[in-house]
């Protein structure tokens, strides 16, 4: 079946750290794999994809590569701040055309 | 910037009652769905619509549960018989195509009391 595993939260990074974030997938047939982020009381903004091995997906400073052979699609950013204070889901999209979610992981960056 | 509208932001109904949801998706997408979110926990899929009927569903999504796109722009969701569980943010997105992202509302607030 198709699942998405993520990284447990929380986190918490100082400002200017890097991050990190796992997610990993199982998924029949091919996936496109998403970064989604929720701010507080808001909805869901997609904030990259990739559609198929080795793409790299990228927006405002956050990068994820889908990589088939490990089966992960890992959010990084060199540098973090305060305003990227949210939680991150991975998701994906395989046979049929829901997205798997996964359970979300809570990020607070300080000052 | 096109983006997928819900109303209202908030309801509170009574158990038992009747609720419909309102989403108005991106005009130029072709697949619906609606997902829920209780409070801090998963998103967990509801339903997918596509070529004006239901292409997937969840267990979640009993004979409650139905949906409808009654004009060609509206997507609703609605719940028959509201249970103190059906309590939870819900979200409409809408996509374009099978591999591109899809784009969610802001979400409903429903509370059921």
């Amino acid at each position: 079946g198709n699942s998405v595993t993520q990284m447990e939260g929380p986190v918490t990074l100082s400002e200017e750290a890097f991050l990190t974030i796992n997610c990993t997938y199982t998924a029949t047939g091919y996936p496109s794999l998403f970064w989604y982020v929720q701010y507080p009381g808001e909805g869901l903004q997609l904030l990259l994809k990739a559609t198929k091995a080795d793409d790299k997906g990228s927006n405002k400073g956050f990068e994820a590569t889908y990589r088939k052979e490990t089966t992960s699609f890992h959010l990084e950013k060199g540098s973090v701040q305060v305003s990227d204070s949210a939680v991150y889901f991975c998701a994906l999209s395989a046979t049929g055309n829901q997205f798997y979610f996964g359970t979300g992981t809570s990020l607070t960056v300080i000052p | 910037e096109p983006e997928v509208t819900q109303t209202p932001s908030h309801q509170v109904t009574q158990m038992g009652q009747e609720v419909i949801l309102r989403c108005v998706p991106i005009s130029n997408h072709l697949y619906f769905y609606w997902y829920r979110q209780i409070l801090g926990q998963k998103v967990e899929f509801l339903v997918s619509f596509y070529n004006n009927e239901i292409s997937e569903k969840s267990e979640i999504f009993d004979d409650q549960f139905s949906v409808e796109r009654p004009d060609g722009s509206n997507f609703t969701l609605k719940i028959r018989s509201t249970k103190l569980e059906d309590s939870a943010m819900y979200f409409c997105a809408s996509r374009q195509v099978i591999i591109s992202g899809a784009f969610f509302g802001q979400g409903t607030r429903l509370t059921v009391v």
